[in-house]
């Protein structure tokens, strides 16, 4: 079945510099993205909709130059914290809706661990 | 997107069928139910979705209300393995957006 890819799995950064997520589907097209942190024991809040060729759109109180996205192709999209804090500190999934061959089913990636030191 | 509510945490034995009710009581009729499960550390994982008929595949079956306003999601052998917190979403398909409430957490104890 459909598969989405998230790299890297785990990744420890210095404060102040900024980190890459990557999220692929493997073997659809995805003309739309979700991007959604998670805190432990919490659960995921929606970040961003991430939109093929065009700019994403940000949920209410999440700062777009700090979390910037972009989704240059139809099977990619990534998500880069500028300027890390030790607050952004958390877990970062994404999600895609497959079409047409999927039944519109959505299907996450195996999220991505970022702790900022 | 339609709130849901959904207990916060249920015990079901081994071997049992597990039975997850969500109330979605404002659903629009373009409003599909989803419902995912999250392992801890792990991504959310598809378990099955449906608009109105009751539907079943080989993870679960999803009973949904002639008046659409509740359903229940059933494991019906649960396993240990079955331990997780289980999400019931309401949302349109064609968007892909889902908001996640708290879930529900179970337990499959031996």
């Amino acid at each position: 079945g459909a598969v989405v890819s998230q790299h890297p799995s785990r990744v420890i950064c210095k404060s102040g510099t900024s980190v890459k997520i990557e999220c692929r589907s493997l073997d659809f097209q995805a003309t739309t993205m979700f991007w959604y942190r998670q805190f432990p024991k919490k659960s995921l809040m929606l970040m961003a909709t991430s939109n093929e060729g065009s700019k994403a759109t940000y949920e209410q109180g999440v700062e777009k130059d700090k979390f910037l996205i972009n989704h240059a192709s139809l099977t990619l999209s990534t998500l880069t914290v500028t300027s890390a804090h030790p607050e952004d500190s958390s877990f970062y999934i994404c999600s895609a809706l497959g079409q047409p061959l999927s039944g519109n089913t959505i299907y996450f990636g195996e999220g991505s661990w970022l702790t900022v030191v | 997107d339609a709130k849901t509510t959904q207990p916060p945490s249920m015990d079901c034995a081994e071997g049992r069928a597990a039975n997850l009710p969500c109330n979605h009581s404002t659903i629009s009729g373009n409003e599909y139910v989803y419902w995912y499960r999250q392992i801890h550390s792990q991504g959310p994982q598809y378990i099955i979705h449906g608009l109105k008929n009751n539907e079943t595949n080989e993870m679960a079956s999803l009973i949904i209300t002639e008046d659409r306003k509740s359903s229940t999601l059933i494991l019906p052998h649960a396993t240990l393995r079955d331990t997780a917190v289980y999400y019931c979403i309401a949302s349109s398909s064609n968007t892909g957006k889902l908001i996640f409430g708290q879930g529900t957490t179970l337990q499959v104890k031996p």
